[in-house]
């Protein structure tokens, strides 16, 4: 049962260009989303996140957009980097069973490339 | 400031042996949680501890255990060891606040470990 899906495992996009990473989930119980962006070997970074009470949330060339009604949210990256380019993980989580927000679900992963 | 650290980075057993790995938090984080990364897939939820008390368990079995300490420093146990869990092992901690504070988790290298 996957209740978080990124549907593309692969994208890429020139430098200077956007980047829009997608992800789906299934959970309503879910109220707080994250992004992680990866490189091998090493453990997920916090890229930027966003509670549901929110519908967008920006930070630097990052921004995140949550359409609660589609169960929906992305990650828009303006300007794309080569320094971009990593595996971006997106995670859910929620208040439920007393974990407060210490269960993270997520997503397969999506791979960015950026083109110089 | 020092991130989450882990230890060891690597480490390469035999099936039916025992594994124990270590986690630091974040200095000020009360909680760990644990995930398992295989190849091609998101993070999976494993356990999460606070305050020394388990607060969230994943879909892993019983071979599985862990504990936090004092300092809350944690430990990842796993007995019997089979091939299928060589994976990345992740820590991430988190400030623990309760009361629908939406909690964010920063994660460590991971240990990677591989059973022969």
């Amino acid at each position: 049962d996957q209740q978080v899906k990124q549907n593309s495992p692969s994208l890429s996009v020139q430098e200077g260009r956007i980047s829009i990473l997608n992800c789906d989930y299934t959970n309503s119980m879910f109220d707080y989303f994250l992004w992680y962006k990866k490189y091998p070997a090493e453990g997920p970074t916090f890229l930027i996140s966003i509670s549901s009470i929110k519908d967008k949330n920006e930070d630097g060339r990052f921004t995140v957009f949550l359409n609660k009604s589609a169960k929906h949210l992305s990650l828009h990256i303006v300007p794309s980097q080569p320094g971009d380019s990593a595996v971006y993980f997106c995670a859910a989580s929620s208040n439920a069973g007393g974990t407060s927000y210490g269960k993270l679900t997520f997503g397969q992963g999506t791979i960015l490339t950026v083109h110089p | 400031d020092a991130g989450v650290t882990q230890s060891p980075t690597h480490l390469i057993k035999t099936r039916g042996q025992h594994v124990t790995l270590r986690c630091s938090p974040i200095s000020g984080h009360k909680s760990v949680s644990w995930y398992q990364q295989v190849l091609g897939q998101g993070p999976q939820f494993i356990f999460q501890y606070y305050e020394k008390e388990e607060r969230g368990r994943g879909n892993f079995p019983d071979r599985f255990s862990a504990r936090q300490f004092p300092n809350y420093s944690s430990e990842l146990n796993v007995n019997a060891l089979l091939l299928g869990d060589s994976a990345l092992y992740l820590c991430a901690s988190s400030l623990g606040v309760a009361g629908g504070f939406r909690d964010t988790q920063y994660f460590g290298p991971g240990t990677r470990l591989t059973v022969l």
